[in-house]
């Protein structure tokens, strides 16, 4: 059964610093693997998604990575801001479709 | 588009009641998920339908929930009869084949 942990749980921040969360998958054959956003009593945004077969992601200040091989993924979240504070969400998929979350990150980046 | 919608936003019922959730895809999307969040298990899947038809319903806890899309725009999620451990935030997703997969805004279910 795959498993897939966040590492870690909470992060706190000062603005303007660069950072990155870490996601680890037990299974390594997987589809895809995506990154989704959660605002406090909200739904989940989708951040990037990333193809087995491609090693990264970009989008604006967010740069996710692959390596499927070790089971691990990372998000580079560059220059954070107020607004980027959330819980981030990895999820993979084995066959198509079907998602299998993470525990989650929190982040609270701060003034 | 408005996105995955949801009703109801809330629903507090108690104990034994029948409490049915409602899904509207995005136009367009042929896959539909039904997702369920508590502090304690995280994101679960349910259920989930791919050109209305159920394909893997293997993450339902059991007989009490059981879920229908009777159409490619519209789903539901029943449990019958309800408990408090059901309380939770239900969420439902819609997708194109295998794409990003679009989130509603959940409803948050209370069972006393």
């Amino acid at each position: 059964k795959q498993e897939v942990t966040q590492i870690p749980a909470a992060l706190s921040v000062p603005e303007g610093e660069n950072l990155v969360l870490n996601c680890s998958f037990t299974d390594s054959a997987i589809y895809n693997l995506q990154w989704f956003r959660q605002d406090p009593g909200k739904g989940l945004t989708s951040l990037l998604l990333i193809q087995s077969s491609q090693r990264e992601q970009t989008s604006g200040r967010l740069n996710a990575s692959l390596d499927k091989s070790s089971g691990r993924s990372t998000l580079y979240i560059a220059a954070s801001q107020p607004g980027d504070s959330a819980t981030y969400l990895c999820a993979v998929t084995k066959t198509a479709s079907k998602l299998t979350f993470g525990t989650g990150t929190r982040l609270q980046v701060t003034l | 588009d408005a996105g995955v919608i949801q009703s109801p936003r809330h629903e507090v019922t108690e104990m034994g009641q029948e409490v049915t959730l409602r899904c509207k895809p995005i136009s367009g999307h042929n896959s539909l998920f039904w997702y369920r969040q508590t502090m304690m298990r995280g994101l679960e899947l349910l259920i989930y339908f791919n050109n209305n038809v159920p394909i893997d319903d293997s993450g339902m806890p059991e007989d009490r929930f059981s879920a229908k899309m009777p159409n490619a725009s519209f789903s539901t999620l029943k449990i019958q009869p309800s408990e408090p451990r059901d309380s939770a935030v239900y969420f439902c997703a819609s997708s194109f084949t295998e794409e990003t997969q679009y989130f509603g805004p959940g409803t948050r279910l209370l069972v006393l």
